[in-house]
């Protein structure tokens, strides 16, 4: 089924450590993001691409990492795990401009990470 | 920059009655509006967007909302709750420039249907 993938669904780590969240769309989707979300803090933005090639920061961007070498793929790295980045990890993607359909996020199913 | 308040963390509810979460915005520039909803241990998907025209928009599973500019709010509504509607829903605000929609999320709040 078309959609964003992302891997690993479950993620334990200890404080230093390093690890990357996979994102990965098959739908040709320009626009790339990750969010996190927090008890009582919605979602918020952490980086973002526009293409390969081209990333930004969001909100929360101190602590990660993000590349797009591919259309498909924008993986999050964390280089130096911290507790404080305990949280669920959302990407989400969307086509460029077009019509509505630019407007639309899809988002994957998460990646909940524990940092000890 | 664009903020979004949504103004109820928890909204409890019966089943069959009548609910509405309420959500605020602010902005400087004119903006697209969505209400998401996430199910326990989903991702999140679209309900219902706000883009031009009509104010009040109507979406997925019964749910509407309006787009007040004067009041800068979206309010979502639905006339009778399901048991099924149990689930956290967001609110959010974007500005949409260069042809990207880059989204800011409102708290949430969370809405629980009691039969």
């Amino acid at each position: 089924n078309a959609g964003v993938t992302q891997t690993p669904k479950f993620q334990v780590l200890k404080t230093g450590q390093s690890m990357t969240l996979q994102c990965a769309q098959d739908m040709n989707h320009e626009y790339m993001s990750w969010y996190r979300q927090d008890p009582g803090m919605g979602l918020r933005l952490i980086h973002y691409s526009v293409g390969a090639g081209i990333t930004d920061q969001g909100e929360v961007p101190n602590g990660y990492n993000v590349s797009r070498s591919t259309t498909e793929d924008f993986p999050l790295r964390l280089l130096s795990a911290a507790p404080s980045q305990t949280s669920v990890y959302f990407c989400a993607s969307s086509p460029r401009t077009g019509g509505e359909g630019a407007n639309v996020l899809t988002f994957g199913a998460g990646s909940r990470l524990t940092v000890l | 920059a664009q903020s979004v308040t949504q103004l109820d963390s928890q909204v409890p509810v019966f089943e069959e009655a009548p609910v509405e979460l309420r959500c605020n915005y602010s902005s400087s520039v004119s903006v697209y509006l969505f209400w998401y909803v996430q199910y326990p241990n989903q991702g999140l998907q679209l309900l219902l967007k706000y883009l031009s025209g009509s104010t009040l928009v109507k979406g997925i599973n019964g749910f509407e909302a309006e787009f007040n500019k004067s009041q800068t709010s979206f309010h979502l509504r639905k006339p009778s709750v399901h048991i099924s509607d149990t689930a956290e829903y967001f609110c959010a605000v974007s500005s949409f420039s260069g042809g990207y929609n880059k989204l800011i999320f409102g708290a949430g709040t969370r809405l629980a249907v009691h039969p």
